[in-house]
């Protein structure tokens, strides 16, 4: 079966530190992957998303950025964090495809509450 | 990127009540979703609607998309405590092949009090 792993699941950095939150997932290969950003009890805002090594399309100008280094692995940096950045950052991948036909469903990990300080 | 709006933005009721849920969009969606979120975690998928029309129900959720493929409602009957979260719509874009992306509504807070 197929999961998702994201952390760490809370985090604490000081205004102009640098950032790395990580999310790889198992049990499936070339997925599409996503970095949301949700204020509290609220929508999702997408940030980045992937759909192969190496390709990342950005949502949002900003101070984020995001990497695909291998299939399944996604990260998101910051060289210096600002007070907006914090927020609950939400990593989701989906298949694309499944059984011949197109499976759009993302599948969640269980987010980061980032607050900067 | 295309704009979703959902409607209304919090909602209170009392256990046994009925309610609806709107999301609406100026543009065509290739299809839908509506996911439920419960806190401090990532949401879950509900349902996925794809026909223009297409009514779904998920025991006493029913989920309906426009004709139009630019909207969508949620209707609850008989609402309980357990259907408390945050309900939120997602439209698909396509962009070719595998490549879409999802974009989310800014969510239906939803309290049932016993």
């Amino acid at each position: 079966s197929q999961t998702i792993h994201q952390w760490p699941a809370t985090l604490v950095q000081p205004v102009g530190s640098p950032l790395s939150l990580e999310c790889t997932v198992e049990g499936t290969s070339n997925p599409n992957l996503y970095w949301y950003r949700q204020a509290a009890g609220r929508g999702l805002q997408l940030l980045f998303y992937s759909v192969g090594i190496g390709q990342i399309s950005s949502e949002v100008p900003q101070n984020l950025s995001a990497s695909r280094p291998q299939d399944r692995q996604f990260i998101l940096s910051s060289k210096k964090l600002l007070l907006s950045d914090s927020g609950f950052y939400l990593c989701a991948w989906s298949v694309g495809w499944s059984g011949g036909a197109k499976n759009t469903e993302a599948f969640f990990g269980q987010g980061t509450r980032l607050t900067v300080v | 990127t295309q704009l979703l709006e959902q409607s209304p933005q919090f909602l209170s009721i009392q256990e046994g009540e009925n309610l609806t849920v709107y999301c609406n969009s100026s543009s065509v969606f290739s299809s839908l979703q509506w996911y439920r979120q419960e806190p401090g975690e990532g949401p879950v998928l509900l349902v996925t609607v794809v026909t223009g029309g297409e009514v779904k129900k998920l025991k006493r959720l029913t989920f309906q998309f426009g004709d139009a493929r630019k909207d969508s409602s949620l209707h609850i009957t008989a609402a309980q405590p357990g259907d408390t979260g945050l309900y939120l719509c997602a439209g698909v874009e396509e962009s070719g092949g595998s490549n879409y992306k999802l974009t989310f509504g800014k969510g239906t807070l939803l309290t049932v009090n016993p």
